[in-house]
């Protein structure tokens, strides 16, 4: 199993509202990474976990918050979003955060989120 | 400061022409270098990737090799095809104290014609 495994594909949630975006893989990574990625512009990163802990935030406003539950899950909580916010979101998983092994990413195919 | 530096698109080539893309990077010691893909409405697919001087990644037509001397890692294929329209990111993976991060270019956008 080769995948990593986004859900939703879509969503549309007010300002006000609470939502999650949902990250799975099965292939033993330690590291698991969230990025963002607006139109027509490369993906930037958000947060790295490694062995569920987070060891990277690059100042990444409040009103998203991370979760790793446990290696194989990533979260991803919104709450109070922006339609600047508006934008796919993207999952990643490595073998190691400290770059063991080749260090490929390896991504989901992207939560396209909407802020209304 | 490290960055990556990529050839501004889009690019339009017609079907069977030869393709390059060129990327420069800047970065302390010698970083792992990669070509990710994404075809539209999707991810970022791993394309080829070379670890250190010399190597040459490739990848269903498409090579890259990594030039220290240039710190360059140019992506080219020989014969393109319409199924490789998509964008095309050059990302070296910095290593840092406490994690590796992957900064991506700014992509460049392939458009092939029949």
């Amino acid at each position: 199993d080769t995948e990593v495994t986004q859900t939703p594909k879509h969503l549309v949630m007010g300002m006000t509202n609470k939502k999650s975006l949902k990250c799975e893989q099965h292939m033993g990574h330690r590291a698991m990474y969230w990025y963002k990625q607006k139109a027509k512009k490369p993906p930037e990163l958000m947060f790295v976990y490694s062995y569920e802990k987070l060891s990277i935030n690059e100042s990444v406003p409040s009103r998203f918050s991370p979760e790793c539950p446990n290696s194989s899950l990533l979260n991803l909580h919104l709450h109070a979003l922006q339609p600047e916010d508006s934008a796919l979101y993207l999952c990643a998983s490595s073998l190691s955060a400290t770059g063991r092994g080749t260090g490929e990413l390896f991504f989901g195919e992207g939560s396209r989120l909407t802020v209304l | 400061g490290n960055s990556v530096t990529q050839m501004e698109g889009p690019v339009t080539l017609s079907e069977e022409a030869f393709l390059t893309i060129n990327c420069t990077y800047t970065a302390t010691g010698y970083p792992s270098l990669f070509w990710y893909v994404q075809y539209p409405g999707e991810g970022l697919q791993l394309l080829l990737k070379a670890t250190k001087a010399d190597d040459k990644g490739s990848n269903k037509g498409f090579e890259a090799t990594y030039r220290k001397e240039t710190t360059s890692f140019h992506l080219e294929k020989g014969s393109v095809q319409v199924s490789d329209s998509a964008v095309y990111f050059c990302a070296p993976l910095i290593r840092t104290g406490t994690a590796s991060k992957l900064t991506f270019g700014t992509g460049t956008r392939l458009q092939v014609t029949l």
